[in-house]
């Protein structure tokens, strides 16, 4: 019964490389994010989708491109993978995504650990 | 830029004490202000949230938060050894939520 899960949690691979990481959540919430975490734990969001429409793009490399089939997935897709890429990146859900009040409280999936030999 | 800056410590408090973390914010703007802990190896998990200026009370947490100063801080009352982590504050103004770097906290018997 986990809220919000990802896979793989941990992926090694070399450069150059295409990797995708899956994000489901079972809340019923209608915004999914995708922040990355380096080495320094410095937490940064990539990307937000609200009910599969994106609604944050963050200055993100076009390498990397979010899907979301429907409002409880949200996949991330890197291509032609760099060694500064290696990261944890974190899927989090929320209910709303506006500018404030109850419902903005984010709910973070268990990470995947992105290793770029 | 829209910066939420916090110490990063470590915090060192002995056990039964009280812990003060504190963040300020740069976006006059921002509305929603969270507060999340985060073990080593784990992902951020939500401890309180505020949206009015005042203190805000669950349990052995307080948050406390001060528009006009740009100002939130949490407080943690009885520290326990298993409250060691790193608390990562939230700031979130338009669509995009800002986290800080986050303040080590080491509760030590």
């Amino acid at each position: 019964d986990t809220a919000v899960s990802q896979t793989p949690k941990y992926l090694v691979t070399q450069m150059g490389n295409d990797k995708s990481i899956k994000c489901e959540q079972n809340l019923g919430h209608d915004t999914m994010y995708w922040y990355k975490q380096d080495s320094k734990k410095f937490l940064k969001i990539m990307f937000s989708y609200n009910n599969k429409e994106l609604i944050i793009n963050e200055t993100v490399p076009n390498r990397f491109s979010p899907k979301s089939p429907d409002k409880a997935h949200l996949n991330l897709h890197i291509n032609s993978l760099e060694l500064g890429d290696s990261a944890v990146y974190f899927c989090a859900s929320s209910q709303a995504s506006g500018l404030a009040g109850v419902g903005n409280e984010q709910f973070f999936g268990p990470g995947t650990r992105l290793t770029v030999l | 830029q829209k910066e939420v800056e916090q110490n990063s410590g470590p915090l060192s408090v002995p056990e039964g004490a009280i812990a003060s973390l504190n963040c300020t914010y740069s976006d006059r703007g921002s509305q929603s202000f969270f507060w999340y802990r985060q073990y080593s190896g784990k992902s951020p998990e939500l401890i309180m949230f505020i949206y009015s200026n005042g203190d805000k009370e669950d349990g052995r947490f307080t948050a406390q938060l001060n528009k006009a100063s740009q100002y939130v801080s949490l407080l943690i009352r009885d520290s326990q050894p298993s409250d060691s982590a790193t608390y990562l504050c939230a700031v979130k103004g338009s669509y995009i939520p800002t986290f800080g770097r986050g303040t080590s906290l080491i509760v030590h018997p």
